[in-house]
């Protein structure tokens, strides 16, 4: 079974360009979160999707960030314009909606740099 | 509001010797679920171990073991037989709710790197 895939894995841009991540969940996973760990600060939460739903977008940082998940299956993210403060991994991670255990699986993220 | 505080910035282990990696989190929830979580240098999260607030046993995956003293809000991780493969970032991270609630949301601590020596 395929696990959590992102893509890229790695993106240089400039300031005030545009990047847009793609996220593919765990076939048959309901659940698709975005976290971000910038340098030395913990990984931190931005947002949970049910299904195509936005269930909880509390750790979005600002309104330079979008992401979405057409028909429930990926799921992309869009930062415009991108600002240095920005730099940074940024993780997916799927959960079946009724997994015993809850586990949480990870991708192996999308190391982000605005130069 | 959650914390996760993880207080080891680094540790160092010989190979086959146990290693214990902290964690004390912070909620007023009576229901929530404690997650360790490694990442090795390639960058990806790899879950390790969960333990629900309401298990009564403490959970062990293999090599991995988490010490859940609820009172003490404490969720160490402990890895016998320590291998070299085991150097690595180590993040302990909480989830609040029921499992079949709609909050999934984790709160991580800052992470352990820990360095097994040959």
């Amino acid at each position: 079974e395929a696990g959590v895939t992102q893509f890229p894995s790695h993106s240089v841009i400039e300031k005030g360009q545009t990047v847009t991540l793609r996220c593919d969940p765990i076939s048959g996973h309901d659940n698709l979160y975005w976290y971000r760990r910038v340098m030395g600060k913990e990984i931190k939460f931005l947002l949970h999707f049910v299904k195509e739903s936005k269930q909880d977008e509390s750790g979005m940082p600002n309104n330079r960030f979008l992401a979405e998940r057409t028909g429930g299956t990926y799921s992309t993210l869009k930062v415009q314009p991108a600002e240095l403060e920005d730099s940074g991994v940024y993780f997916c991670a799927s959960s079946h909606r009724q997994s015993s255990g809850n586990t949480i699986y990870f991708g192996e993220g999308s190391w982000l740099t605005v130069v | 509001a959650q914390k996760i505080t993880q207080t080891q910035p680094g540790m160092f282990v010989q190979e086959k010797e146990a290693v214990t990696l902290d964690c004390t989190y912070d909620t007023s929830d009576q229901s929530y679920g404690l997650f360790w979580y490694k990442q090795p240098s390639s960058g990806e999260m790899i879950f390790l171990i969960y333990q629900g607030s309401y298990d009564e046993q403490n959970a062990t995956e293999g090599r991995y073991s988490l010490n859940f003293q609820k009172a003490r809000k404490s969720a160490n991780l402990v890895i016998s037989a320590s291998q070299l493969g085991d150097s690595a970032m180590y993040f302990c991270a909480m989830r609040e709710g029921y499992s079949g609630g709609s909050n999934y949301k984790l709160t991580f601590g800052k992470g352990t790197l820990l360095t097994v020596n040959p």
